[in-house]
């Protein structure tokens, strides 16, 4: 199935752990995204990467690190969990850094951290 | 900076037709997204306006008009399947492209 695929879908933590959350997409798009979501449903960009470069890098405590390994590959790790963090974490990837013909979204990670 | 505007929800009832307003306000305009997601699921992408007018897709359509800066999804013949939160999102003109999300709009709709 072509897709953006992410694991794990759940994670529940205590504060303090390190954790990653992987990405994955065999669409042969170029452009890839984390964003989060969280209880009040807004969607936030948080990372995006172009062909394994990072373009945008937003207001995101540097506790989040994204790694690209290559251009379908999008890995978030996050160090020194706080309570804050627990929201639905989306991946996403679109053709091009437009995005004008539509993200394809990962069917979420809901972290929970306690 | 960008800020969007939607109603956080709408009710409606199966067979009919309801109309979400998106209102925005922002430095530079490059497009505007509508996405469909359902309750503990991805957002799926809908449409995307460039230019003013009415963009029609089955039963979902999406009207822009960039001077207003209003835009507008239409869905006819409204199918229980419909509930769900409808994300207008616009995306800024030039540098990142990175679309801002609005809240979302909850519809409901009842048999």
């Amino acid at each position: 199935d072509t897709a953006v695929s992410q694991t794990p879908k759940y994670l529940v933590t205590q504060m303090g752990n390190d954790k990653s959350i992987k990405c994955e997409q065999n669409l042969g798009h170029d452009t890839m995204y984390w964003y989060k979501q969280d209880s009040k449903k807004f969607l936030k960009i948080m990372f995006s990467y172009n062909n394994k470069e990072l373009i945008i890098n937003e207001t995101v405590p540097n506790r989040f690190s994204p790694k690209s390994p290559d251009k379908a590959h999008l890995n978030l790790h996050i160090n020194s969990l706080e309570l804050g963090d627990s929201a639905v974490y989306f991946c996403a990837s679109s053709p091009d850094r437009t995005g004008s013909r539509g993200y394809t979204f990962g069917s979420g990670t809901r972290l929970t951290v306690v | 900076g960008q800020n969007i505007d939607q109603p956080t929800e709408m009710t409606a009832t199966e067979g009919a037709i309801v109309q979400i307003n998106c209102t925005y306000q922002t430095s530079g305009f490059n497009g505007l997204f509508w996405y469909q997601q359902h309750a503990g699921e991805a957002p799926t992408f809908l449409s995307y306006n460039v230019l003013d007018g009415l963009e029609e897709k089955g039963r979902f359509s999406s009207f822009l008009s960039r001077s207003k800066g209003y835009s507008y999804l239409l869905l006819k013949e409204l199918q229980m399947k419909d509930s769900a939160s409808y994300l207008c999102a616009v995306s800024p003109r030039g540098g990142s492209y990175i679309p801002t999300f609005g809240r979302g709009t909850s519809l409901i709709v009842h048999p």
